[in-house]
């Protein structure tokens, strides 16, 4: 059974410094979120791209969260510079397109701030 | 868009007894969502049930909803212990796709 891909599985990272997270959503899936779960939370959307395009953004952090989707495929999460309330797992999910419900997440990024 | 509220927070249980929990959210919905998500992993999609729907079963789980009271509730039977881990609930409003996830039930099946 396909499913979402995602690296790395953990990050260690100092305060200030620069991370990036990669996601390679089910084949032919044309949606793609971001979500972010702080521990004892629920996932918290952050982004959601249609092929190429961002969809929704409203809960991203655009000072220093980007999101990338160039060709409609895999995409990437930077966040610069990192700070200490970044620790938190980092999900991302994909569905066959807009209006089709069920969404498939991938295991993970668990980022550690220090 | 609305966020749904899980009900309890935490619940123990042996192995074999059944497992209930409740979602609860405020405004009219197209659909609800039910996932779960074994711990430090990503959440597996359970089941979703429309709003004109009132109840649905796939194996051990049966979803009822009741649009009425704004409320839904998973059922697992004969619970496992691999049945561990967090349950959420995202209620999905008209017009919207977006699941927004409440703090969810955590769930201890005890061998």
């Amino acid at each position: 059974e396909a499913e979402v891909a995602q690296s790395p599985r953990y990050k260690i990272t100092e305060k200030s410094q620069a991370v990036a997270f990669w996601c390679d959503p089910i084949s032919g899936h044309a949606t793609l979120y971001w979500y972010r779960q702080i521990l004892g939370q629920g996932p918290e959307l952050l982004v959601q791209f249609q092929d190429e395009s961002v969809v929704d953004d409203s809960q991203l952090p655009k000072d220093r969260f980007s999101a990338e989707r160039l060709k409609g495929v895999d995409s990437t999460l930077k966040i610069q510079p990192a700070e200490l309330g970044d620790s938190a797992m980092y999900l991302c999910a994909s569905s066959r397109g807009r209006g089709q419900e069920t969404q498939y997440f991938g295991p993970g990024t668990r980022l550690l701030v220090l | 868009s609305q966020q749904g509220e899980e009900d309890p927070q935490a619940l123990s249980i042996q192995e074999g007894e059944n497992a209930t929990m409740n979602c609860s959210y405020k405004t009219s919905i197209n659909n609800l969502q039910w996932y779960r998500q074994n711990s430090g992993r990503g959440l597996v999609h359970l089941i979703l049930i429309r709003s004109n729907e009132r109840e649905k079963h796939s194996g051990r789980l049966r979803v009822t909803l009741d649009t009425s009271k704004k409320s839904s509730s998973l059922l697992i039977t004969a619970s496992r212990a691999a049945d561990t881990a967090s349950y959420f609930c995202a209620p999905v409003e008209g017009g919207s796709e977006k699941l927004v996830f409440g703090k969810g039930t955590k769930l201890t099946v005890n061998p």
